[in-house]
């Protein structure tokens, strides 16, 4: 199986700071990386797909980037409701395995 | 509008069973490729299985292989997951969520449904 390991597992900004999260994956994985979202209480959300597509309807301040086996998401400036777990999820191979998450807070 | 709502959850002792569904609308089923999530208490994503459009591709979690079966009715638009010999780590919120790709199973899941609770417990 494919493991990943995102990086930090937890973040403090502040509205308007840019914040980087890191993932990497344990073998390489060309761009099949994919970037959600998701708040207490609600399903996860699609962000990024294949590394640095912007799903329909997601702000263009969410970016995604890399290849291969390192892959990071950008979020250049941020709002107050994008305080949430973010996950990268590998779709090279099954099982579609998911990071342990990095959860953004105030 | 694509919704997708999951139903089944319960309480179950170790070692019962027990059959989720999944109702689909809003898109057309047939085409699309789903798939199960689940997310235990307070933890992360699991990818759990899933079923292409075609009935060609299933694919499980080794967690889950041999004990748990999934199925559709594309006639219901409904997506099932039979889940027998059930454990403590089952416990958890699943997820149905469908596929970015028709006619393709890209594991790329840009809807999900809101869960249903599963816990198992004596």
């Amino acid at each position: 199986d494919i493991r990943m390991t995102q990086s930090p597992s937890s973040l403090s900004a502040s509205v308007g700071d840019r914040v980087t999260i890191t993932c990497r994956t344990s073998q390489y994985i060309s761009s099949y990386l994919n970037w959600y979202q998701q708040k207490p209480g609600r399903a996860p959300k699609l962000l990024i797909h294949a590394s640095s597509s912007l799903q329909s309807g997601v702000p263009s301040r969410f970016s995604g980037s890399g290849s291969g086996t390192d892959f990071t998401l950008t979020i250049s400036s941020l709002q107050r409701e994008d305080f949430a777990t973010y996950y990268c999820q590998q779709s090279y191979s099954p099982p579609y395995t998911f990071g342990q998450g990095t959860k953004l807070e105030i | 509008e694509v919704q997708l709502v999951e139903s089944g959850g319960v309480v179950v002792q170790p070692g019962g069973s027990l059959r989720l569904s999944c109702a689909a609308s809003g898109f057309r089923f047939d085409d699309y490729t789903m798939a199960w999530v689940r997310q235990a208490p307070g933890k992360g994503l699991e990818w759990v299985s899933l079923f292409s459009w075609d009935g060609g591709t299933i694919y499980y979690a080794d967690s889950v292989k041999g004990r748990f079966t999934i199925s559709r009715d594309n006639s219901k638009n409904s997506l099932s997951l039979q889940m027998n010999s059930l454990r403590t780590e089952d416990t958890g919120l699943y997820y149905c969520a469908k596929d970015i790709g028709s006619w393709a199973a890209t594991g790329v899941f840009d809807y999900w449904g809101q869960g249903t609770l599963v816990t198992v417990s004596s």
